[in-house]
Protein backbone atom coordinates (compact mmCIF):
# COMPACT_ATOMS: atom_id res chain seq x y z
CA UNK A 1 0.00 0.00 0.00
CA UNK A 2 0.97 3.60 -0.21
CA UNK A 3 3.40 4.76 2.41
CA UNK A 4 5.72 7.00 3.54
CA UNK A 5 9.58 5.90 5.51
CA UNK A 6 11.36 8.42 7.24
CA UNK A 7 14.64 8.40 8.98
CA UNK A 8 14.55 7.44 13.01
CA UNK A 9 15.33 10.46 15.15
CA UNK A 10 15.95 11.93 17.02
CA UNK A 11 18.24 13.97 15.43
CA UNK A 12 20.57 16.11 17.50
CA UNK A 13 22.43 18.61 15.61
CA UNK A 14 24.41 21.76 16.89
CA UNK A 15 23.56 25.30 15.97
CA UNK A 16 24.57 26.35 12.11
CA UNK A 17 24.90 22.49 11.48
CA UNK A 18 23.52 21.46 8.00
CA UNK A 19 20.37 19.39 8.26
CA UNK A 20 19.01 16.57 6.07
CA UNK A 21 15.82 14.23 6.95
CA UNK A 22 15.52 11.65 4.53
CA UNK A 23 12.30 10.48 3.12
CA UNK A 24 11.14 7.99 0.85
CA UNK A 25 7.90 6.58 -0.48
CA UNK A 26 6.13 4.20 -2.07
CA UNK A 27 2.45 5.31 -4.20
CA UNK A 28 0.63 4.86 -7.21
CA UNK A 29 0.18 7.69 -9.70
CA UNK A 30 1.51 10.40 -8.80
CA UNK A 31 1.10 12.18 -5.51
CA UNK A 32 1.86 15.46 -4.14
CA UNK A 33 4.35 15.67 -1.40
CA UNK A 34 4.68 17.49 1.78
CA UNK A 35 6.49 18.39 4.62
CA UNK A 36 4.87 19.15 8.30
CA UNK A 37 6.56 20.45 11.24
CA UNK A 38 5.10 20.05 14.77
CA UNK A 39 5.97 22.52 17.56
CA UNK A 40 5.69 21.23 21.30
CA UNK A 41 2.16 21.61 22.65
CA UNK A 42 0.82 22.45 18.97
CA UNK A 43 -0.47 21.27 15.70
CA UNK A 44 1.01 20.65 12.46
CA UNK A 45 2.26 23.59 9.92
CA UNK A 46 2.43 22.75 6.82
CA UNK A 47 6.33 24.05 5.80
CA UNK A 48 6.79 23.33 1.89
CA UNK A 49 5.31 21.34 -0.60
CA UNK A 50 5.79 19.59 -4.31
CA UNK A 51 3.57 18.68 -6.51
CA UNK A 52 5.44 16.89 -9.77
CA UNK A 53 8.73 15.39 -10.05
CA UNK A 54 11.67 17.71 -9.90
CA UNK A 55 9.42 20.40 -8.17
CA UNK A 56 11.30 21.96 -5.63
CA UNK A 57 9.71 23.64 -2.69
CA UNK A 58 11.36 25.84 -0.25
CA UNK A 59 10.53 27.67 2.97
CA UNK A 60 12.46 29.40 5.66
CA UNK A 61 15.44 27.95 4.71
CA UNK A 62 14.48 24.66 4.33
CA UNK A 63 14.15 23.01 1.14
CA UNK A 64 13.12 19.31 -0.73
CA UNK A 65 13.33 18.31 -4.10
CA UNK A 66 10.34 15.69 -5.80
CA UNK A 67 13.07 13.06 -7.08
CA UNK A 68 10.01 10.28 -8.66
CA UNK A 69 13.24 7.66 -9.75
CA UNK A 70 14.40 7.60 -6.28
CA UNK A 71 10.86 8.35 -4.95
CA UNK A 72 12.66 10.59 -2.36
CA UNK A 73 11.65 13.92 -0.98
CA UNK A 74 14.46 14.73 1.82
CA UNK A 75 14.70 17.41 3.84
CA UNK A 76 17.89 20.52 3.91
CA UNK A 77 18.57 23.11 5.67
CA UNK A 78 22.23 24.83 5.36
CA UNK A 79 22.71 26.07 8.57
CA UNK A 80 19.79 25.00 11.86
CA UNK A 81 18.82 27.33 14.39
CA UNK A 82 17.87 25.98 18.15
CA UNK A 83 14.23 27.45 17.18
CA UNK A 84 14.30 24.38 14.47
CA UNK A 85 13.61 22.05 17.03
CA UNK A 86 10.39 20.17 16.16
CA UNK A 87 9.76 16.95 14.87
CA UNK A 88 9.22 17.20 11.12
CA UNK A 89 6.61 14.90 9.40
CA UNK A 90 7.09 13.89 5.61
CA UNK A 91 3.48 13.30 3.96
CA UNK A 92 1.91 12.25 0.82
CA UNK A 93 -1.68 13.10 -1.14
CA UNK A 94 -2.72 10.52 -3.66
CA UNK A 95 -4.08 11.55 -7.17
CA UNK A 96 -8.24 11.12 -6.75
CA UNK A 97 -8.93 14.71 -6.09
CA UNK A 98 -9.11 13.97 -2.41
CA UNK A 99 -7.34 15.48 0.97
CA UNK A 100 -6.61 12.39 2.86
CA UNK A 101 -2.81 12.53 3.49
CA UNK A 102 -0.38 9.97 4.58
CA UNK A 103 2.40 10.91 7.07
CA UNK A 104 5.84 9.17 7.96
CA UNK A 105 6.72 8.45 11.39
CA UNK A 106 8.07 11.39 12.23
CA UNK A 107 11.59 12.83 13.01
CA UNK A 108 12.67 14.58 16.62
CA UNK A 109 15.20 17.17 15.84
CA UNK A 110 17.04 18.54 18.68
CA UNK A 111 19.32 22.16 18.21
CA UNK A 112 21.38 23.04 20.45
CA UNK A 113 23.63 26.52 20.75
CA UNK B 1 -7.81 35.17 10.92
CA UNK B 2 -8.42 32.96 13.36
CA UNK B 3 -7.34 29.37 13.05
CA UNK B 4 -8.65 25.87 13.16
CA UNK B 5 -10.26 25.56 16.97
CA UNK B 6 -10.51 22.65 18.36
CA UNK B 7 -12.35 21.77 21.63
CA UNK B 8 -12.03 20.86 24.36
CA UNK B 9 -8.14 20.48 24.39
CA UNK B 10 -7.83 17.72 27.25
CA UNK B 11 -10.37 15.21 28.08
CA UNK B 12 -10.47 12.12 30.63
CA UNK B 13 -13.00 9.38 29.61
CA UNK B 14 -13.69 5.92 31.34
CA UNK B 15 -13.19 2.31 28.93
CA UNK B 16 -17.00 2.30 27.54
CA UNK B 17 -17.49 5.85 27.57
CA UNK B 18 -18.50 7.82 24.59
CA UNK B 19 -16.91 11.08 23.57
CA UNK B 20 -17.70 13.70 20.74
CA UNK B 21 -14.97 16.20 19.85
CA UNK B 22 -15.51 19.73 17.52
CA UNK B 23 -13.48 21.24 15.56
CA UNK B 24 -14.32 24.79 13.81
CA UNK B 25 -12.63 25.58 10.72
CA UNK B 26 -10.99 28.49 9.54
CA UNK B 27 -13.48 30.78 8.44
CA UNK B 28 -14.29 30.00 4.42
CA UNK B 29 -12.71 26.34 4.37
CA UNK B 30 -15.40 24.07 3.73
CA UNK B 31 -13.19 20.69 3.42
CA UNK B 32 -12.35 18.96 7.36
CA UNK B 33 -10.32 16.14 7.78
CA UNK B 34 -9.75 14.16 11.33
CA UNK B 35 -6.59 12.24 12.10
CA UNK B 36 -5.42 10.31 14.90
CA UNK B 37 -1.82 10.67 16.19
CA UNK B 38 -0.31 7.94 18.63
CA UNK B 39 3.58 7.27 19.57
CA UNK B 40 2.97 3.34 18.58
CA UNK B 41 0.90 4.25 15.23
CA UNK B 42 2.07 8.09 14.52
CA UNK B 43 -0.68 10.17 12.57
CA UNK B 44 -3.38 8.20 10.92
CA UNK B 45 -6.43 10.01 8.52
CA UNK B 46 -9.49 8.99 10.22
CA UNK B 47 -12.18 10.82 7.31
CA UNK B 48 -12.81 13.83 5.54
CA UNK B 49 -15.91 16.05 4.95
CA UNK B 50 -17.00 18.40 2.24
CA UNK B 51 -20.20 19.96 2.06
CA UNK B 52 -21.37 18.12 5.15
CA UNK B 53 -20.81 14.54 2.78
CA UNK B 54 -17.97 12.11 4.32
CA UNK B 55 -15.85 11.61 1.11
CA UNK B 56 -12.94 9.51 2.20
CA UNK B 57 -12.76 7.22 5.83
CA UNK B 58 -9.75 5.70 7.06
CA UNK B 59 -9.20 2.07 8.70
CA UNK B 60 -11.07 2.67 11.65
CA UNK B 61 -13.82 0.86 13.56
CA UNK B 62 -17.25 1.85 13.18
CA UNK B 63 -17.00 3.21 16.71
CA UNK B 64 -15.43 6.01 14.87
CA UNK B 65 -18.02 8.57 13.41
CA UNK B 66 -18.27 11.52 12.30
CA UNK B 67 -20.31 14.57 10.40
CA UNK B 68 -20.17 18.01 9.43
CA UNK B 69 -22.72 20.99 9.89
CA UNK B 70 -23.77 22.94 7.41
CA UNK B 71 -21.64 26.17 8.86
CA UNK B 72 -18.45 23.28 7.99
CA UNK B 73 -17.88 22.79 11.64
CA UNK B 74 -17.40 19.51 12.25
CA UNK B 75 -17.64 16.92 15.15
CA UNK B 76 -16.24 13.39 15.89
CA UNK B 77 -17.79 10.54 17.92
CA UNK B 78 -16.13 8.09 19.34
CA UNK B 79 -18.38 5.41 21.20
CA UNK B 80 -17.22 2.43 23.78
CA UNK B 81 -13.98 4.36 24.17
CA UNK B 82 -11.30 1.63 24.40
CA UNK B 83 -7.60 2.01 26.35
CA UNK B 84 -6.17 2.52 23.00
CA UNK B 85 -8.29 5.10 21.47
CA UNK B 86 -5.93 7.35 24.06
CA UNK B 87 -4.90 9.64 21.53
CA UNK B 88 -3.95 13.49 19.88
CA UNK B 89 -6.88 14.21 17.78
CA UNK B 90 -6.12 16.58 15.17
CA UNK B 91 -8.40 18.42 12.79
CA UNK B 92 -7.45 20.06 9.41
CA UNK B 93 -9.53 22.40 7.37
CA UNK B 94 -9.09 23.36 3.64
CA UNK B 95 -10.42 25.37 1.42
CA UNK B 96 -11.23 23.01 -0.78
CA UNK B 97 -11.14 18.83 -0.86
CA UNK B 98 -8.59 18.96 -3.52
CA UNK B 99 -5.10 17.17 -2.90
CA UNK B 100 -2.90 19.96 -3.65
CA UNK B 101 -4.97 22.53 -1.36
CA UNK B 102 -3.04 23.48 2.19
CA UNK B 103 -4.35 21.72 5.05
CA UNK B 104 -4.43 24.17 8.77
CA UNK B 105 -4.43 22.05 11.37
CA UNK B 106 -5.66 22.84 14.81
CA UNK B 107 -3.91 22.09 18.40
CA UNK B 108 -5.74 19.01 19.06
CA UNK B 109 -7.74 17.22 21.30
CA UNK B 110 -5.98 15.18 23.82
CA UNK B 111 -7.88 12.27 24.76
CA UNK B 112 -7.19 10.18 27.83
CA UNK B 113 -9.17 7.21 28.49
CA UNK B 114 -8.39 5.10 32.09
Amino acid sequence: GDSVTQMEGPVTLSEEAFLTINCTYTATGYPSLFWYVQYPGEGLQLLLKATKADDKGSNKGFEATYRKETTSFHLEKGSVQVSDSAVYFCALSLSGGYNKLIFGAGTRLAVHP
Amino acid sequence: KAGVTQTPRYLIKTRGQQVTLSCSPISGHRSVSWYQQTPGQGLQFLFEYFSETQRNKGNFPGRFSGRQFSNSRSEMNVSTLELGDSALYLCASSLSPERNTEAFFGQGTRLTVV
